[in-house]
């Protein structure tokens, strides 16, 4: 059973697009994140829903929308994709402290 | 403020020798802390973690790690390497439960035959 899983695993866009990474898990967990994971392999928290309420949003550009439609899914979408953009980017849930991470989606902006 | 400094970049061993990953970190009040292994091309992988108790905690694949407070760091430890064990392993901190990790910079480890 996936216990966080991501979609779509590779994603590559032209400058400018929209797209959408979606993230569901099974596990019950209250909690929610995403990161993203830059060229050098740095880890860094954009957003974190507790029960379906934002609660951590870092200096993430507001490009950058998260939305969480239930406690077991939690969606990024992003606006007009610039190059920078281009990382991998991780879901992860966490209930008793220890996050769970899913796969990981590569994007790849053009 | 909490952050995660993860000294060596690069960490090399022979199969059968011991391996040690350092971890030092900053954090208010008490640490919860972790380790993780990410392999090529995958996601993160939870190794182990402190929060409270016996300051040794072993996890996953014959791995433990030591909490000292006193040094503020949490190595990882594996008394015997496995060529398997290359990977990238992360150190994190978090000033409580479910909130957001803060990671170190990584460790690449590669264990040679």
């Amino acid at each position: 059973d996936t216990a966080v899983s991501q979609t779509p695993k590779y994603l590559v866009t032209q400058m400018g697009n929209d797209k959408s990474i979606k993230c569901e898990q099974n596990l019950g967990h209250d909690t929610m994140y995403w990161y993203k994971q830059d060229s050098k392999k740095f880890l860094k928290i954009m957003f974190s829903y507790n029960n379906k309420e934002l609660i951590i949003n870092e200096t993430v550009p507001n490009r950058f929308s998260p939305k969480s439609p239930d406690k077991a899914h939690l969606n990024l979408h992003i606006n007009s994709l610039e190059l920078g953009d281009s990382a991998v980017y991780f879901c992860a849930s966490s209930q008793t402290g220890t996050h769970r991470f899913g796969p990981g989606t590569r994007l790849t902006v053009l | 403020a909490q952050s995660v400094a993860q000294p060596e970049d690069q960490v090399n061993v022979a199969e059968g020798n011991p391996l040690t990953v350092k971890c030092t970190y900053s954090v208010s009040g008490n640490p919860y802390l972790f380790w993780y292994v990410q392999y090529p091309n995958r996601g993160l992988q939870f190794l182990l973690k402190y929060i409270t108790g016996d300051n040794l905690v072993k996890g996953s694949y014959g791995f433990e790690a030591e909490f000292n407070k006193s040094q503020t760091s949490f190595h990882l430890k594996k008394p015997s390497a496995l060529v398997s064990d290359s990977a990238l392993y992360f150190c994190a901190v978090s000033p409580g439960n479910d909130y957001k990790l803060s990671f170190g910079a990584g460790t690449t480890v590669t264990v040679r035959a």
